[in-house]
């Protein structure tokens, strides 16, 4: 069963660094992209990007380079999305999620939980 | 960046049933995708690749495209169909993109 467990969640406070996790299991990680999509409060869903964790190749939405840090630790099966500045922005809900690795799919087809970051003094 | 385009909400009658469309010039090149998110929930994937459905998704949910809209068809609308839905698909340079979502209403 293709699973992926989110954690890292929490209220941090503004200039905090985060760094939160997905744990994936049941299919071969090396073999799809993990993206992440942000959620802020009763809006719609953003991607953020995506990392390929067979070489680590990474694409980021224009919107977030710069401004997040997405990497995997293969030997644990596990991707990460990190801060090194909270803003107040950053509140929002974090998805991440699988996507086939062919470029014939543009899709997510497993999701995390979902980990809520708010950011608040 | 590309942008798709989605009505903000429709609702349908128990058991009709109701389109959802996604407008944008990259649908013109590459497929769309659907996904359903509950209240609280994480979306799920419905449709894939224009029109496939996941394991375990109903087949009243299907998809269609012609010229830049992209349609989601659910046929006999469920009330636990209720929910947002979301469209996505790629752009030129290999970046994602998400719909603006529509909420729909099972009356």
């Amino acid at each position: 069963e293709v699973q992926l467990v989110q954690s890292g969640a929490g209220v941090k406070q503004p200039g905090e660094s985060l760094k939160i996790s997905c744990k994936t299991s049941g299919y071969s990680f090396i073999s799809y992209w993990i993206g992440w999509v942000r959620q802020m409060p009763g809006k719609g869903l953003e991607w953020m990007g995506f990392i390929y964790p067979a070489d680590s190749n990474i694409k980021y939405s224009p919107s977030f380079e710069g401004q997040v840090t997405i990497s995997v630790d293969r030997s644990i099966t596990t991707a990460y999305l990190q801060w090194s500045s909270l803003k107040a922005s950053d509140t929002a809900m974090y998805y991440c999620a699988r996507r086939p690795y062919s470029t014939a799919y543009y899709h997510f087809d497993y999701w995390g939980q979902g980990a809520l970051v708010t950011v608040s003094s | 960046s590309s942008e798709l385009t989605q009505d903000p909400a429709v609702s349908v009658a128990l058991g009709q049933t109701v389109r959802i469309t996604c407008q944008g010039d990259t649908l013109r090149s590459y497929d769309a995708s659907w996904y359903q998110q509950k209240p609280g929930q994480a979306p799920i994937l419905v449709i894939y690749a224009k029109n496939n459905r996941p394991s375990g998704i109903p087949d009243r949910f299907s998809g269609s495209t012609s010229g830049n809209t992209a349609s989601l068809t659910i046929t006999g609308a469920q009330a636990e169909d209720e929910a947002d839905y979301y469209c996505n698909s790629r752009d030129r340079s290999g970046d994602f993109v998400f719909g603006t979502g529509t909420t729909v209403t099972v009356l």
